[in-house]
């Protein structure tokens, strides 16, 4: 059973413009969510996280929205550049039980930023 | 630092072979963590292990064992390989687990295909 969901397969977003990548979850035991940039043939990378205390976390262009109650994020890229064509794994973790030192994994999501 | 490294990147194995997916990382990380990650899916967790000595099952422990005899390494062994292993393996490595998530740090893949 997917406890992450990732339900866009791909986007497609012009350069300039704002990509917003959604991500659901189910276990209200999850305490951290994180997202994972990866580009082919390379391992995925860490991007930005979000714990459950907070609604919103910044870094640069990139911006972590969390609402808890609809156990749902989403992540904004904001101007989206070419280079910002990935894929993008949301994940969630937690310190309690089953969740303690363990990431989740979505399925991803296929950024393309065209020009 | 080299970070997280994984040999070999790519084999082919037949039905009914074994072999060992080399893991190694240099950042005196605690954590370390097998995954695989089918076309289309997210990763799922195999093996983890929380220090030199401790291991423990993932998702989708099947088919495969681990050992963790130094903080450094921790080889995957695949012990009659299946066409149903045939994947991408990324081995990740995170600081012990604090009162703050540590973010997991990832190797670039070993292509598997099982004929």
């Amino acid at each position: 059973d997917q406890q992450v969901k990732q339900n866009s397969p791909s986007l497609s977003v012009q350069e300039g413009r704002i990509s917003i990548l959604n991500c659901d979850y189910t276990n209200s035991m999850f305490d951290y969510f994180l997202w994972y940039k990866k580009y082919p043939a390379e391992g995925p990378t860490f991007l930005i996280s979000i714990s459950s205390i907070k609604d919103k976390n910044e870094d640069g262009r990139f911006t972590v929205f969390l609402n808890k109650s609809a156990k749902h994020l989403s992540l904004h890229i904001v101007p989206s550049q070419p280079g910002d064509s990935a894929v993008y794994f949301c994940a969630a973790s937690g310190i309690r039980g089953s969740t303690l030192g363990r990431l989740y994994f979505g399925r991803g999501t296929q950024l393309t930023v065209w020009p | 630092n080299a970070g997280v490294t994984q040999t070999p990147k790519f084999r082919i194995l037949k039905i009914g072979q074994s072999m060992t997916l080399q893991c190694t990382q240099d950042m005196n990380h605690n954590y370390m963590y097998w995954y695989r990650q089918d076309p289309g899916m997210g990763l799922k967790l195999i093996y983890y292990s929380v220090g030199a000595g401790i291991t423990d099952k993932g998702e989708v422990p099947n088919g495969y064992n681990v050992s963790r005899s130094t903080t450094e390494d921790f080889p995957l062994r695949l012990e009659l390989a299946a066409p149903s292993q045939t994947s991408v393996y990324f081995c990740a490595s995170s600081e012990t687990q604090g009162a703050v998530y540590n973010e997991q740090f990832f190797g670039p893949g070993t292509r598997l295909t099982v004929l």
